[in-house]
């Protein structure tokens, strides 16, 4: 079965600095999605992010990127120049064939 | 954004009372996903379905049924509400998770605004 595991419960990072949000998953299977999605004290999920399996190039989204190794079954999420917008719970979250598997999330709060 | 809609929003029930929640979209789409979200848990696959009347069990199934007998309709049903099924449940949909060869597009999935749920 597949397993989604986020290692960082909660993150701070400064105004304006960089974080790096960590993600592994394990599977079998060759071709998947991942995603990172953030939700804020809405509890709207947002999609911040996606890379497809197999692609090599990783995906970026303004200031969001992902550093996707494959062979590692990591998945790390970059958030460049943090904004107090940003402060969220993030979840990671793995697709393949029916069943999408999420992560258990990391509060990332910025300070000003 | 998708047009997907879950009702009730907030719901207080007490123990032992059978318990409906409703997702609809207006997307067509084929599958449909009910979560829960728990602290330290992040969102837990309850029951999901892959077409009108075909449904399958997530890892959190237990005390849960669902229905489809429509394609914009997918019904989260407790029968008899327990405390420990306080939660607050999502509704996602996506047009095909298919990863299949040919069938790799832009997919996305879509989520409801959520239904905070409270068993007493």
């Amino acid at each position: 079965a597949q397993t989604v595991t986020q290692s960082q419960p909660e993150m701070s990072v400064q105004e304006a600095e960089t974080v790096t949000l960590s993600c592994t998953y394990d599977t079998s299977e060759n071709n998947y999605y991942l995603f990172w999605y953030k939700q804020p004290p809405s509890r709207q999920m947002i999609l911040v992010i996606r890379q497809e399996a197999y692609k090599q190039q990783n995906a970026t989204e303004n200031r969001f990127s992902v550093n996707f190794q494959k062979a590692a079954k990591s998945f790390s999420l970059k958030i460049s120049d943090s904004q107090l917008g940003d402060t969220a719970m993030y979840f990671c979250a793995f697709l393949n064939t029916d069943k999408l598997i999420f992560g258990t999330g990391t509060r990332l709060q910025v300070f000003p | 954004d998708a047009g997907i809609t879950q009702s009730p929003r907030h719901k207080v029930t007490e123990t032992g009372t059978p318990v409906t929640l409703r997702c609809h979209q207006t997307e067509n789409h084929r599958y449909m996903y009910w979560y829960r979200q728990d602290p330290g848990h992040g969102l837990r696959l309850i029951h999901y379905s892959y077409g009108v009347k075909d449904t399958d069990k997530g890892e959190v199934s237990d005390g849960y049924s669902v229905s489809r007998s429509k394609t914009e309709d997918f019904l989260l049903t407790l029968e008899s509400a327990t405390s420990s099924q306080t939660s607050v449940y999502f509704c996602a949909i996506s047009r095909s998770p298919s990863t299949e060869m040919g069938q790799i597009g832009n997919e996305k999935l879509f989520f409801g605004s959520g239904t905070q749920l409270s068993v007493l």
